[in-house]
């Protein structure tokens, strides 16, 4: 089955600063990359995701990059907000299967 | 659309008691997930359903943990019966298909005493 690493497990970056947070994953045939925030007692949301036919996705302060090759993925936030502040999965999925695999997450800290 | 509906929000419960979450899913998606979150271990795939139909349920702890989807909007999970370990926050999700994103519900939290 799939597997999927992400780190660091904590990052702590100054209001204004750029946070990176990166994945691997084993499964060469995995071809759907999603990630989701989680805030404090909520619920896990969708923010962006990517498919393996494309090697950048952007939106506004977010952006997904895709190396099929060394198969690693990537968020990158621009300009940090305090609201940035969460918990931020990472996941991928086989080829025509629904079921995604899960990073173990990064805790963000966006100190003001 | 209301989104993926939980119920209940909390639930606080003796061991040794039978325990039914409840999810109902967004109109049109056709697949069904439960997870359970904590600390110790993340997110956990449970079980998951397409078509109503399961298709994965390596993901159930034990035989005390069953899930049904009766129909295409409904789903229960069920423990019983319920212990201390399984404190935890119960999410559904539920999808429209391959390569999109799950839409989550707002969870459980179970506490078992």
């Amino acid at each position: 089955g799939e597997n999927v690493e992400q780190h660091p497990s904590t990052l702590s970056v100054q209001e204004g600063d750029s946070a990176v947070i990166k994945c691997t994953y084993s499964d060469s045939a995995s071809n759907y990359f999603p990630w989701y925030k989680q805030e404090l007692g909520k619920r896990p949301q969708l923010i962006i995701d990517i498919r393996s036919n494309v090697g950048e996705k952007k939106d506004q302060r977010i952006a997904v990059t895709l190396n099929k090759t060394a198969k690693h993925f990537s968020l990158h936030i621009t300009e940090t907000q305090p609201e940035d502040s969460a918990v931020y999965f990472c996941a991928a999925s086989i080829g025509g299967y629904q079921k995604v695999t899960f990073g173990i997450g990064t805790k963000l800290q966006v100190i003001p | 659309d209301a989104g993926v509906i939980q119920s209940p929000r909390h639930e606080v419960t003796e061991m040794g008691q039978e325990v039914t979450l409840r999810c109902k899913l967004i109109s049109g998606h056709n697949s069904l997930f439960w997870y359970r979150q904590t600390m110790m271990r993340g997110l956990e795939l449970l079980i998951y359903f397409n078509n109503n139909v399961p298709i994965d349920d390596s993901g159930m702890p034990e035989d005390r943990f069953s899930a049904k989807m009766p129909n295409a909007s409904f789903s229960t999970l069920k423990i019983q019966p319920s212990e201390p370990r399984d404190s935890a926050v119960y999410f559904c999700a539920s999808s429209p298909g391959a390569n999109y994103g799950y839409t989550f519900g707002s969870g459980t939290r179970l506490t078992v005493v």
